[in-house]
């Protein structure tokens, strides 16, 4: 069974660029959700994707947006990037929208100077 | 708005000691909950979880978790450490009537000296 991968494992970019991250979700699911963890912190929900429609929203302003594709696997997309976007951004898959456990990938760090 | 509270920033703890991480939640409705353990230089990784049944719940490497409906809480227990427990712990809930996201904790960084 093969787990959730994200890329790139790191990031470094400057204030007003763009970036997309990619997820790729663990074999047999359809959800992927998105988190923001900045440091000393814990992960803070951005949004959700089921079937390639988004399914809730965290407190987060149009610019972060995402997609999901067919074979479940996602992007996030950041546009005009702001020095407080440095984070850890983590992708997590899990069978059904209320499936008991939202498994995690390792993360993009990303650093915005 | 749901909230989560881990009282404990920072633990220190020398081995074969007994470990309790408080968490405490803000919401009235149907919760799950969760621990998720963060090794360094690894992936969050499922602990245990709570969805009815049997407050006490077991998870992975000995530990377990409490869930008190009155007092909100949710707290993990382990009756001797090791230091390879030496990690991140995050506690999430999520509220069933509220959508399908996890709201952490600001998590609790657990050291073991051996």
């Amino acid at each position: 069974e093969t787990g959730v991968t994200q890329s790139p494992t790191h990031l470094i970019k400057t204030r007003g660029q763009q970036v997309t991250l990619r997820c790729s979700s663990q074999s047999g699911h359809n959800t992927v959700s998105w988190y923001q963890q900045a440091l000393g912190q814990g992960p803070q929900f951005i949004f959700q994707y089921y079937r390639e429609e988004e399914n809730g929203r965290g407190n987060f302003p149009p610019r972060f947006s995402g997609l999901q594709f067919p074979n479940y696997s996602s992007e996030l997309n950041v546009n005009a990037l702001e020095l407080d976007d440095s984070a850890l951004y983590l992708c997590a898959s899990s069978q059904e929208t209320t499936s008991e456990t939202q498994y995690f990938g390792p993360g993009t760090r990303l650093l915005v100077l | 708005a749901q909230s989560v509270s881990q009282h404990n920033h920072h633990v220190i703890l020398s081995e074969a000691a007994s470990l309790e991480l408080g968490c405490n939640y803000s919401y009235g409705g149907t919760v799950n909950l969760f621990w998720y353990v963060q090794y360094p230089g690894q992936h969050l990784q499922l602990l245990l979880k709570y969805f009815s049944g049997d407050p006490l719940v077991k998870g992975i490497k000995g530990f377990e978790a409490e869930f008190i409906k009155s007092k909100f809480s949710f707290n993990l227990r382990k009756p001797s450490v090791q230091w390879s427990d030496t990690a991140e712990y995050f506690c999430a809930v999520r509220a069933n009537q509220a959508g399908t996201a996890l709201i952490f904790g600001k998590g609790t960084t657990l050291s073991v000296s051996s």
